[in-house]
């Protein structure tokens, strides 16, 4: 059985450091892309970036270059999504998702098929 | 970016009743979309991947249609567990934006 489970709920203060992460299993990790998506309260969902585990290639939303740090520890099926310094803005539910892919005509199309549970991360002083 | 927009935010509509959900890229995105069902406190769960294709395990009340830039998902008969927040995303360019979502509330 694919399994994507994310780390817990997470409190900080502004300035702080975060590192999350989402386990995967019941599926070759290395195979698969990862993403991530942001919830922020109330809020519609937010693509960051993805990341390939088999070589670490990442691609970033422009909104989050610089943001945050999408890595990877393909020897123990977890991604990471990571914050230097937390601002009150960064208060959200974070998603990890598996991306599979369809072959058609023209090449892939991928999709998210496996979603984490969601780690919330508040950020208050 | 491609951007995607999504109509009507909310619906309202009944048990039983036929509903149909537009999404619109910005740009062509051929048939790289996708459509998620999202409740309260849960995780989205994938309904439809490449435009018409049916997630395993999804009920057969669910459809989608469309290519280009102009998307459909059709609930054709709404049963009460149905009552959720649906997004479209685009998967043809990063970054594989989604719509501003559709809530879809009881009548």
């Amino acid at each position: 059985e694919v399994q994507l489970v994310q780390s817990g709920a997470e409190v900080k203060k502004p300035g702080e450091s975060l590192k999350i992460s989402c386990k995967g299993s019941g599926y070759s990790f290395s195979n698969y892309w990862i993403g991530w998506v942001r919830q922020m309260p109330g809020k519609g969902l937010e693509w960051m970036g993805i990341i390939y585990p088999g070589d670490s290639d990442t691609k970033y939303s422009p909104s989050f270059q610089g943001q945050v740090t999408i890595s990877v520890d393909k020897s123990i099926s977890t991604a990471h999504l990571q914050w230097n310094s937390l601002k009150a803005s960064d208060t959200a539910m974070y998603y990890c998702a598996r991306i599979s892919e369809i072959s058609v005509l023209r090449g892939v199309i991928p999709y998210f098929d496996y979603w984490g549970q969601g780690t919330l991360v508040t950020v208050s002083s | 970016d491609i951007q995607m927009t999504q109509s009507p935010s909310p619906l309202s509509a009944s048990v039983g009743d036929r509903v149909t959900i537009t999404c619109r890229a910005s740009q062509s995105i051929s048939s790289y979309l996708s459509w998620y069902q999202q409740k309260p406190g849960k995780a989205p769960k994938l309904l439809i991947f490449a435009a018409s294709t049916l997630q395993s395990g999804v009920p057969s009340r669910f459809s989608g249609s469309g290519s280009g830039t102009d998307f459909t998902l059709t609930i054709s008969s709404l049963q009460p567990e149905d009552f959720a927040t649906y997004y479209c995303q685009q998967t043809y360019s990063t970054p594989q934006t989604f719509g501003q979502g559709t809530k879809l509330e009881i009548k």
